[in-house]
């Protein structure tokens, strides 16, 4: 069975200190897919990134970085030098392809970022 | 390219009335998902559809919710005599024939039941 876990409920950082949302997944599937999303208090859902099981490699797109660790069944965000406008809920996500990609999403990490 | 579209973006009933939400997925896709967020919580996958057919409606309740995606229109969940615990923000997500993984998700809409 699929499972997604977010153990930090909430985390208040303040403005340009370095955050890490930690995520770790269950999945009996050798083929399937992580994703972070965002959702700021307007409500709608932000993509982030997608990474397939097969491409461990680490990914930087600006501030954002996300350590994806098979052996540990883990996919953490870090965001380098946050910023209020970081302020929203995160959840990390997972797609099996036996399931006909189906996404379990996690219960989502609340973040404030204060200034 | 319009995204994932959904209407209404607010939706107010009352106890007992029936709430129809509607989703057009992006162009070319052929896949739809929809799911529900109660406040304060994460998504939960409700049911998977294809044009004019149920794939997985697992995460259905199993009384007095449908959905549906005819061959034309948009794809249509419905909930019928609504209760307070309806009260929740609803998502629909298409994805194109074949990429599953690749999902687009609309605004949503924000059901309240008074």
């Amino acid at each position: 069975a699929q499972k997604v876990t977010q153990a930090q409920t909430e985390i208040s950082v303040v403005e340009k200190e370095d955050v890490t949302l930690d995520c770790v997944y269950e999945t009996r599937d050798t083929t399937y897919y992580l994703f972070w999303y965002k959702q700021p208090p307007s409500g709608e859902l932000v993509f982030l990134i997608r990474r397939n099981s097969f491409d461990e490699q680490n990914e930087i797109s600006g501030r954002y970085s996300w350590n994806f660790q098979k052996s540990t069944s883990s996919f953490n965000f870090t965001i380098t030098a946050s910023q209020v406008v970081d302020s929203a809920v995160y959840f990390c996500a997972l797609s099996e392809a036996s399931g006909g990609f189906k996404t379990i999403f996690g219960a989502g990490t609340r973040l404030f970022v204060k200034a | 390219n319009a995204g994932v579209m959904q209407n209404p973006r607010h939706l107010v009933r009352r106890r007992g009335q029936e709430a129809r939400l509607r989703c057009s997925p992006m162009k070319g896709h052929s896949h739809v998902y929809w799911y529900r967020q109660l406040p304060e919580e994460g998504l939960k996958f409700m049911v998977y559809l294809q044009k004019e057919n149920i794939i997985d409606e697992s995460g259905m309740p199993k009384e007095r919710f449908s959905a549906e995606f005819p061959k034309e229109g948009p794809s249509i969940l419905r909930i019928q005599q609504v209760v307070r615990g309806d009260s929740a923000a609803y998502f629909c997500a298409s994805s194109p024939p074949g990429e599953g993984e690749k999902l687009f998700f609309g605004s949503g809409t924000q059901l309240s039941v008074l």
